[in-house]
Formats: structure tokens, sequence, C-alpha cells
């Protein structure tokens, strides 16, 4: 039922960018802001940018989020060992009239 | 702190309703924002499920159709679903959160409970 496409898997090495996509469509990411969840193992997701690139408190600013026409990215810099973890994309669809998730990504740190 | 918890049974059999309360502390639901249900499976992800507004209206995935029920009770400030005719694809960790939903398409999750296994199996 996913209806936000991402890269299953990704991986980087400590201090290292990484950048995970999301893609979407008109009736979702190209009409509606995206938020990233970070889900750790064994721990519930936590929201890790909101409106497209905003950090909730807390949130170091390593990481980061943009938008651009169906697609989204999150960036994280200075990769390090607790940032692996599962990430998902999230946006509003109006054909649904509800939020779709993407499948996340599964990062790993090497 | 706003915090969530939820509980209910591990096993539920194929046929059977599926029945989840979510408890809240730290905030009173009757007090604003939406609270929703959301699950994670291996095969299809992180599926939203539904949730409601402490004014009364709710939303509902059509994906599930008229399987799924969300009711309130405030004097516990507690949040319920139930979800009927479960078959092993509805075999997921289920996940209750606050939803803050604005206009313009603009909503989020924040934050999440721990979440709770559920298995449909005979």
């Amino acid at each position: 039922q996913s209806m936000l496409t991402q890269t299953p898997s990704a991986s980087g090495t400590p201090g290292q960018r990484v950048t995970i996509s999301c893609s979407g469509s008109s009736s979702n990411i190209g009409s509606n802001t995206v938020n990233w969840y970070q889900q750790l193992p064994g721990s519930a997701p936590k929201l890790l940018i909101y409106s497209n690139a905003d950090r909730p408190s807390g949130v170091p600013d390593r990481f980061s989020g943009s938008k651009s026409d169906t697609s989204a990215s999150l960036a994280i810099s200075g990769l390090q060992s607790e940032d692996e973890a599962d990430y998902f994309c999230a946006a509003w669809d109006d054909s649904l009239n509800g939020p779709v998730f993407g499948g996340g990504t599964k990062l790993t740190v090497l | 702190q706003v915090q969530l918890q939820e509980s209910g049974p591990g096993l539920v059999k194929p046929s059977e309703t599926l029945s989840l309360t979510c408890s809240v502390s730290g905030y009173p639901i009757s007090s604003g924002y939406y609270w929703g249900w959301n699950r994670r499976s291996p095969v299809k992800g992180l599926e939203w499920i539904g949730g409601f507004y402490h004014g009364g209206s709710t939303l509902y995935n059509p994906f599930f159709k008229s399987r799924v029920n969300i009711s309130v009770d405030t004097s516990k400030n507690q949040f319920s679903l139930r979800l009927s005719s479960v078959t092993a694809a509805d075999t997921a960790v289920y996940y209750c959160a606050r939803w803050s939903v604005y206009g313009s398409g603009s909503n989020r999750f924040d934050p999440w409970g721990p979440g709770t296994q559920v298995t449909v199996s005979s």
C-alpha cells in the first residue's frame, strides 16, 4: 500500500554524508509537506524532520531535509554509529485523505 | 511530557477482532490534537490506520474499509482500536501516537508509543 518509494537500503562510513531519497506523486509530496521518521532498532519511530526541513527540538543539525516537486531527501552529515536505523518518509495524500509512508530505508553505518 | 502506551492481546485468531488500548499520560486527550493508530509489518512497512479528533471527528484509512473503529474514553485518558475480521496480513507491531493535523496537508505523528506486537494465528 506504500505510495511513497524509498530505496530499501543505504550505507556509509563514520563522518560521511549520506542522502536518503523519497519519491511520490502530485497527490502527496507534490502538494503537501514531508516528514521523516527515524526508527532505531527495538524502538518506536521518532519524528526527525517535519514540514520538509524543520527539526524538532533535540534533533541535531546533522539531519536536514529538502523537497523538490514530487521528491524529498533526507541528508545526514557527519555520520555516526548511532544513526544506524530505519528511516521513513511520510506525507499527506489528498486521494487517501490521510498520511502515507514510504517503505523505509535501512541505514547501515559501516 | 506526553507519553503513550499500547496494551492488548498479543495473539488473535483469524476472523476475530483485534482490540488495543492506548493510555496517554501528561496531556488530556480532550484538550486538543488528533490521536492516531499506525502499524508496521515486514511485508507492508508502516501504514496509517486511522485517528480521531478530540472534538469527535474520525479519519480512517479507506484500505481498512468497515473493519476499523477508533473510540475514546476521556475519563481514563485512553483511546482504543478495534479491527475486525483479522487475517495473517494484520500481523504487525501496532503504534498509537499523538497526531498534529493542520491545514494544507501538514501533519505529523509525535510522540509515538513503544508499540505492541500483535500476531494473527490459530
